[in-house]
């Protein structure tokens, strides 16, 4: 498609249930982010792909947080066990990462629309 | 991990009014990009700019890399500018980009 795109775009579970969250990258861009954004707050990274590796994990906030990522392609984040505590939107974007050379390239990020998790 | 703080963190202005925002970043950065979050949550692109200035319409920005700021620029405002405006850098080969908690701009007719 034109843009990054993510489903659902609004998720309402309960408390200790699991999520997968989908984020469709722009085509072509190898590199795809995830984060997540709090009511009134600003974006915290949980993880990058650059191809299908995830070279930083940090920002994932605990072992029920998963990602993975297919080709240069789609990702799911998944969140096992939901907590009160993960309400927030959760943000991908992606971007045209590295060449094959491993020189940092032009490397825009391009944001999809967001994925309205609320835990009840 | 890189500090990011922006300035001021709110901002009501006048539409017409032109305003200056502030972004500062506490290590060499790869890569600075400017977003404009609209009240449906949507993050839209305005400047990719590690150096130098670049204009947009009625928006610019410039970043002085070798002082670790950047400055958005919003002339003539207009009601639709209102939102919040992100910077956010990343300083390594990682491409891990740290967001400051932005500035929140309310553009009165």
């Amino acid at each position: 498609g034109a843009g990054v795109s993510q489903s659902p775009s609004n998720k309402v579970t309960e408390k200790g249930k699991d999520v997968e969250l989908r984020c469709d990258p722009i085509s072509g861009h190898t590199a795809l982010y995830w984060y997540r954004q709090r009511l009134g707050q600003g974006l915290e990274f949980l993880i990058y792909f650059q191809g299908n590796s995830a070279p930083d994990k940090s920002g994932l906030p605990s072992d029920r947080f998963s990602a993975e990522r297919t080709g240069e392609s789609v990702s799911t984040l998944t969140i096992q066990r939901t907590q009160q505590e993960d309400s927030a939107v959760y943000l991908c974007a992606s971007s045209l990462g590295y060449q094959a050379l491993r020189r940092p390239t032009y490397n825009e990020q391009f944001f999809g629309p967001g994925t309205r998790l609320t835990v009840l | 991990g890189i500090q990011v703080e922006q300035s001021p963190p709110d901002l009501i202005l006048q539409e017409g009014a032109n305003s200056t925002l502030r972004c500062n970043f506490s290590d060499s950065v790869n890569n600075l990009q400017w977003f404009h979050q609209n009240p449906w949550g949507q993050l839209i692109n305005l400047f990719y700019i590690p150096s130098g200035t670049k204009q947009n319409g009625r928006l610019s920005a410039t970043t002085v890399a070798t002082e670790r700021y950047s400055l958005l620029y919003i002339s003539s405002s207009q009601t639709t500018d209102s939102g919040v405006y992100f910077c956010a850098v990343d300083s390594s080969n990682f491409n891990k980009f740290y967001f400051g908690s932005g500035t929140k701009l309310n553009v009165k007719p």
